[in-house]
């Protein structure tokens, strides 16, 4: 059922890489989120996006940008990965009326 | 600067019914309240919403108390595959606002 995309669902990467984490929808939302996630710990945000050619920092500060071309697509890129950077990313999108829906997660490792 | 507070963690014996508590006694009169669920680290799932009444759908009942400053997430027959983190936060339908999660409920079931 899932309408929200992630790509890729892992990915290893070497430090000082530029990497592009990819999200898009189906839903015609106007919202996007971006949520960073350690393993057993809670979700924090990152980036937010109200609609198109908004984006917004999140509670966490993040080396990460985001940007919002089109309505349907979201993607987060770091210009030079780091090992703290390793996390999980889950990006996510609602409507006016609608809850949250979530990808499935990128789960990055930096080495 | 989630908006809801939760216990850490929680038991329940498989087949009973599950009742997570969230307090969101700072609750605007046009804020919402949603529950979530995250198994493993998959994204999380949404469960239900209620704004003043009662609500109940096929996974879960809602239970908002009259000045809505808490509520009470019902699962009414726990099996081993509800055990997960839940989260109860608050917001708005409509309107901008960033979505924060906080730490959530590690609920349990046990066999």
């Amino acid at each position: 059922e899932a309408d929200i995309y992630q790509t890729p669902r892992y990915l290893v990467i070497g430090t000082g890489k530029k990497i592009t984490l990819e999200c898009s929808q189906t839903m015609g939302h106007d919202k996007m989120y971006w949520y960073q996630q350690d393993p057993g710990m809670e979700l924090h945000l990152i980036h937010y996006s109200y609609g198109v050619n908004s984006t917004e920092k999140g509670d966490l500060s993040s080396e990460s940008t985001v940007s919002r071309i089109r309505t349907e697509h979201f993607p987060l890129t770091l210009e030079s990965a780091r090992p703290s950077h390793t996390s999980q990313y889950l990006c996510a999108s609602s409507g006016n009326l609608t809850p949250l829906h979530f990808g499935n997660g990128t789960r990055l490792t930096v080495t | 600067d989630a908006k809801t507070t939760q216990p850490t963690s929680m038991d329940c014996a498989e087949g009973r019914a599950a009742n997570l508590p969230c307090n969101h006694s700072t609750i605007s009169g046009n804020e919402y309240v949603y529950w979530y669920r995250q198994i493993h680290s998959q994204g999380p799932q949404y469960i239900i919403h209620g704004l003043k009444n009662n609500e109940t759908n096929e996974m879960a009942s809602l239970i908002i108390t009259e000045d809505r400053k808490s509520s009470t997430l019902i699962l009414p027959h726990a099996t081993l595959r509800d055990t997960a983190v839940y989260y109860c936060i608050v917001r708005p339908h409509f309107g901008n606002e960033k979505l924060t999660f906080g730490t959530g409920t590690r609920l349990t079931i046990i066999p």
